[in-house]
Order: structure tokens, then sequence, then C-alpha cells
């Protein structure tokens, strides 16, 4: 079946523009997450989803960073007046159910953001 | 604050050995713990978890184990294979939390 899908799979773009990043979870997966990497280092959460609700946003770095979700399906993230600093890899999760062992997270291919 | 660490940025080992990957964690509230593996311009791909009820846990040439007094875990992979080369991620995690917290990853290199 399908997995996880992100578009764009590239985005470059000039500070103080604002951009969005598209998820596509696996079909029935209720919970979503956005992770970002920056270069060299760990995955770092940003927000995760429990059907359209965020019950978990503590990660999102700034008020210039907001998540949706519809539908319990596509979530986009938004990053307003993009900084230098914003250049990473987003990436996007899936999983079954809310939490437990055997419900491993499932990762998208991510979105490689560049603020010139 | 870095509630999960991967202290070696790289391993390099030969084909047919075994390769030791570890991983140190500090939150106690942690209730399992994952290993990803992942390729350039790929996401991360699941290979293995562990309760902390466990102290290992098996799947074909990968095992994982747990010493939750050392708050330490290890990914064992045997015999090491080319195309185990990779970026190697521990997480953690609580059945209570949705979210994962990520090591810094290892870069695994296996020599034919």
């Amino acid at each position: 079946g399908a997995g996880v899908s992100q578009s764009p799979s590239n985005k470059v773009t000039e500070k103080g523009k604002d951009v969005e990043l598209r998820c596509d979870p696996i079909s029935g997966h209720t919970a979503l997450y956005w992770y970002r990497q920056r270069l060299g280092q760990g995955l770092e959460f940003l927000i995760y989803f429990q059907g359209n609700s965020a019950p978990d946003k503590s990660g999102l770095p700034s008020d210039r960073f907001s998540a949706e979700r519809t539908g319990e399906s596509v979530s986009t993230l938004t990053i307003q007046r993009t900084q230098q600093e914003d250049s990473a890899v987003y990436l996007c999760a899936s999983r079954l159910s809310r939490g437990g062992l055997g419900n491993e997270q499932f990762f998208g291919p991510g979105t490689r953001l560049t603020v010139l | 604050d870095q509630q999960v660490k991967q202290n070696s940025p790289s391993l390099s080992v030969q084909e047919g050995r075994i390769s030791i990957l570890n991983c140190d964690y500090t939150n106690s509230m942690f209730d399992y713990f994952l290993w990803y593996k992942k390729y350039p311009a790929e996401g991360p791909t699941f290979l293995i978890s562990i309760s902390s009820i466990k102290d290992k846990n098996e799947d074909g040439r990968f095992t994982v184990f747990l010493n939750k007094s050392a708050k330490h875990l290890s990914l064992h992979i045997v015999p090491s294979q080319p195309g185990d080369s990779a970026v190697y991620f521990c997480a953690a995690g609580g059945t209570s939390y949705g979210k994962l917290t990520f090591g810094q990853g290892t870069i695994l290199t296996v020599h034919p």
C-alpha cells in the first residue's frame, strides 16, 4: 500500500517569504507527527496530531510555525516569514493509533527547505 | 537538554563482523525504545523496538539490548552487510506520549 508522502520534495525560498509543506499520511492512521532535521543533527519533534486535534504542539519553535490537519488525513505545516535558521529537512510521520509499542511511526521522505 | 544521546557519530565495520551501536537516555519516563535506519534523501525506516519491561528483542540479524538501570540501549547487527551502511537513530517514547525523542544518529559504514 501507499506510504507517507510529502510535497514538495525540495523548496528553496527567500528569507521573509511564507512556505507551506504538505503531508499525506498512510490511510487509516489517526496519529500524525511533524519533525525537522537540521544538518548533522537528530530529528526534532514539532507537533503531534491525534485525529484533527493537536494535543502536543510543544516543539513548534516560534509563532511563525503553525500546522493543521483536516479530515483526519492531510496535514500542512506553514512557516511564515521564513528565516535562514528554518533551513532543514521537514519530516512527517504517521501511526496507526495513539500509543503503545508496536505502533511505530512511518516516515515520509521529507521536504528539504532552503531559506536563502 | 538532550534526553537521548548517541555518542558515536560514526562506526566502521568489516562485512561479516558485528556492528554495535549505542544509545543513552536520561528520562526515566521513557518506556519504549526504537531504532530507525535512514538512507540519504529518504525518511527513517523502522528497524526494531523494545519495551522497558524487556531487556532483549531479536529480529533476524538485529538485536536490541536494554539496560534500564544504566539507561542504555544498544543495537547489534550480525553479520553486518554493506547494505546496512546508513545512519542509525535511536528513539524513545512513552505510551502516554505522542512524540518520539531521537538521538543525533550514528553513521554506520560496512566495508566489503
